[in-house]
């Protein structure tokens, strides 16, 4: 089956400007995930969608960062505006049911420099 | 609070065994996860306990004590490919929304 596929691979934007990331969870897929890893660090949650619903955005930063699942399928992450301090790689990942020999499959990320 | 702690950095001879450690400190817990990720690519699923106890796959095992919060990795005949960065996990809600550890930075030397 083809992988979680996501969109740009780079970007580089200046800081106050905005940028959209499109994922493509793997077919069939209900859950659906944003993560931010800062270099140096773990991946970190950001939100939660199940379906086209959301489960868990308690560490979005709501106030600059949107997403959205339409049609419970592909989702966008956006950011408006930027920080300096965005500047991460963001993954997405999606899950069908949890299978302990699988855990869930990760996108290979984007990566944003915010200048 | 969220709390997961495994060292920054490890050193370990082709061949040899590693074990890197993990303790958590989370308000929730329904597992726990081990992914592995090279430089500049998407974590990779490794395995996941649940239960208190050593589960096996191949030359990667991992163990859990609940009670203790703490968990390992452990690497058996190490390869050069498995230099990376080895991320403890854990999931506290059920949904398999993880809360991340920093990773530790394992160097395989020949």
């Amino acid at each position: 089956e083809a992988g979680v596929a996501q969109s740009p691979r780079y970007k580089i934007i200046e800081k106050r400007q905005s940028v959209a990331f499109w994922c493509n969870p793997i077919s069939g897929h209900a859950t659906l995930y944003w993560y931010q890893q800062i270099l140096g660090q773990g991946p970190k949650l950001l939100i939660q969608f199940q379906n086209n619903g959301v489960v868990d955005d308690s560490q979005l930063p709501k106030d600059r960062f949107s997403a959205e699942r339409l049609k419970g399928v592909d989702s966008t992450l956006k950011i408006q505006p930027a920080k300096l301090e965005d500047s991460a790689v963001y993954l997405c990942a999606s899950s069908l049911e949890f299978n302990p020999n699988y855990g869930y499959t990760f996108g290979s990320g984007t990566r944003l420099t915010v200048v | 609070g969220q709390n997961i702690d495994q060292p920054t950095e490890m050193t370990a001879t082709e061949g040899a065994i590693v074990q890197i450690n993990c303790t958590y400190q989370t308000s929730g817990f329904n597992g726990l996860f081990w992914y592995q990720q090279h430089a500049g690519e998407a974590p990779t699923f490794l395995s996941y306990n649940v239960l208190d106890g050593l589960e096996e796959k191949g030359r990667f095992s991992s163990f859990l004590s609940r009670s203790k919060g703490y968990s390992y990795l452990l690497l058996k005949e190490l390869q050069m490919k498995d230099s990376a960065s080895y991320l403890c996990a854990v999931d506290r809600n059920s949904g398999y929304a993880l809360n991340f550890g920093k990773g530790t930075s394992l160097l395989v030397t020949p």
